[in-house]
């Protein structure tokens, strides 16, 4: 099965800053990754899938990008909801898979 | 608007069996398949199932094969996920997530919606 390795594990920065996420996947998944912010004892929610597109509601400050085996998701401008835990998911080999997650805390 | 609504926490012995639900309102039920994944503590989440919420086929992880059983009841717009033979291991959060309507009967696996996570407790 494919394994979807996210770095950093966990991102410390302040409101207003940018922040980049890391996704690569061990081989080929084409455009098929998925983004979801997950806060504590909430639900996932879908931010970005296909690699680039935005999932209804979610604000112009996410944008994904990548294909093949490494993707990123930026977050241009950081608001207090954006911190959370973010993990990324494959869809073009079964079983779908998850990557371990990256933590973006307040500095 | 579309919402997943799960059970509530379980706890329960080593060999033991869990059900949870899963109850779907804001959509037609029948043509979205819904998949169950589980997030073990400190691990990342991990795809277990899913079922055809129109006929009722199945098809399920090989990690939890011949544990596991996906059903559905149309008439409650709910699906149910059951585990047997539990272990320790098995303590985690489960959660069902909706996937989009399937193209030429294919699954797409593409979690747009998620229910809130039950919280399976295996303990002795």
């Amino acid at each position: 099965e494919i394994v979807l390795t996210q770095s950093p594990a966990t991102l410390s920065l302040s409101p207003g800053e940018r922040a980049s996420l890391s996704c690569r996947a061990s081989q080929s998944v084409s455009s098929y990754l998925a983004w979801f912010q997950q806060k504590p004892g909430q639900a996932p929610r879908l931010v970005i899938y296909d690699a680039s597109n935005r999932a209804t509601g979610i604000p112009a400050r996410f944008s994904g990008s990548g294909s093949g085996t490494v993707f990123t998701l930026t977050i241009s401008s950081l608001e207090p909801a954006d911190f959370a835990v973010y993990f990324c998911q494959q869809r073009s080999n079964w079983p779908p898979t998850f990557g371990g997650g990256t933590k973006v805390e307040i500095k | 608007q579309v919402q997943l609504v799960q059970s509530g926490a379980e706890v329960k012995k080593p060999g033991a069996s869990v059900k949870v639900s899963c109850k779907a309102s804001g959509y037609t039920f029948t043509s979205y398949p819904m998949h169950w994944v589980r997030q073990a503590p400190g691990q990342r989440l991990e795809w277990m199932g899913w079922i055809n919420s129109g006929n009722g086929d199945t098809k399920y992880s090989q990690n939890f094969q011949g544990r596991v059983t996906i059903t559905r009841d149309t008439s409650a717009s709910t699906v149910n996920m059951e585990l047997s033979s539990l272990r320790s291991e098995d303590t985690a959060v489960y959660y069902c997530a909706r996937d989009r309507p399937m193209v030429r009967g294919v699954v797409e696996y593409f979690f747009d919606y998620w229910g809130q996570g039950t919280l399976v407790t295996v303990s002795s």
